[in-house]
């Protein structure tokens, strides 16, 4: 059974840093993986998508990589902001199990 | 577009109680979820649809049904309010499956089973 791990749980960082959040899972055979942010009683936005094929997805600060065979996937943001101060979330979607970690949340300090 | 739909967006009920949330997307997407999100955990899927007339088992079905008359709606049924199903709620839509291409999410429905 696929199992999908965030880590850290939390990260608080000073503004303009650049940092990194990890997602690991289980189960290699994946289609694709996808990093989502969720906003304080709000719904989640889709970030990233990379189909299994691909190495990295990039969308202006953000640039996420994925290594199925170490089962791993990284969501680098760059020149961090306090508007970027959310939990991020990545779901694997592996032979229709949808599978999420249990998110990030992230603090940006001005 | 409204995109994604839900209502309500909080409800109280009591154990036993039964009730309807409704979902709704204008972005003709095949694909329908309903996940639950319990405090400090990621999402988990309850039922999906993978288009009008057809629904099938998420990670978490029990306790919930699904029905999918229409491309547009997507409402989820608890018939006996447990404590246990006290969670957020959301809703999302896709053209294609799961990951093939972008979720479109709801703003969640609050359910507290007293």
């Amino acid at each position: 059974k696929q199992e999908v791990t965030q880590i850290p749980a939390a990260l608080s960082v000073p503004e303009g840093e650049n940092l990194v959040l990890n997602c690991s899972f289980t189960d290699s055979a994946i289609y694709n993986l996808q990093w989502f942010r969720q906003d304080p009683g709000k719904g989640l936005t889709s970030l990233l998508l990379i189909q299994s094929s691909q190495r990295e997805q990039t969308s202006g600060r953000l640039n996420a990589s994925l290594d199925k065979s170490s089962g791993r996937s990284t969501l680098y943001i760059a020149a961090s902001q306090p508007g970027d101060s959310a939990t991020y979330l990545c779901e694997v979607d592996s032979n229709y199990q949808l599978i999420w970690g249990a998110g990030t949340k992230l603090i940006i300090k001005p | 577009n409204a995109g994604v739909t839900q209502t309500p967006k909080f409800r109280i009920l009591k154990i036993g109680q039964s009730m309807t949330l409704q979902c709704a997307q204008d972005m003709n997407h095949n694909y329908m979820y309903w996940y639950r999100q319990d405090p400090g955990m990621g999402l988990k899927l309850i039922y999906y649809s993978v288009g009008a007339g057809i629904t099938d088992k998420g990670e978490v079905p029990n306790g919930y049904n699904v029905s999918r008359s229409t491309t547009e709606d997507f409402p989820l049924r608890l018939e006996l309010a447990a404590p246990s199903q006290t969670s957020v709620y959301f809703c999302a839509s896709s053209y294609s499956s799961g990951g093939g291409t972008e979720q479109f999410f709801g703003p969640g429905t609050r359910l507290t089973v007293l």
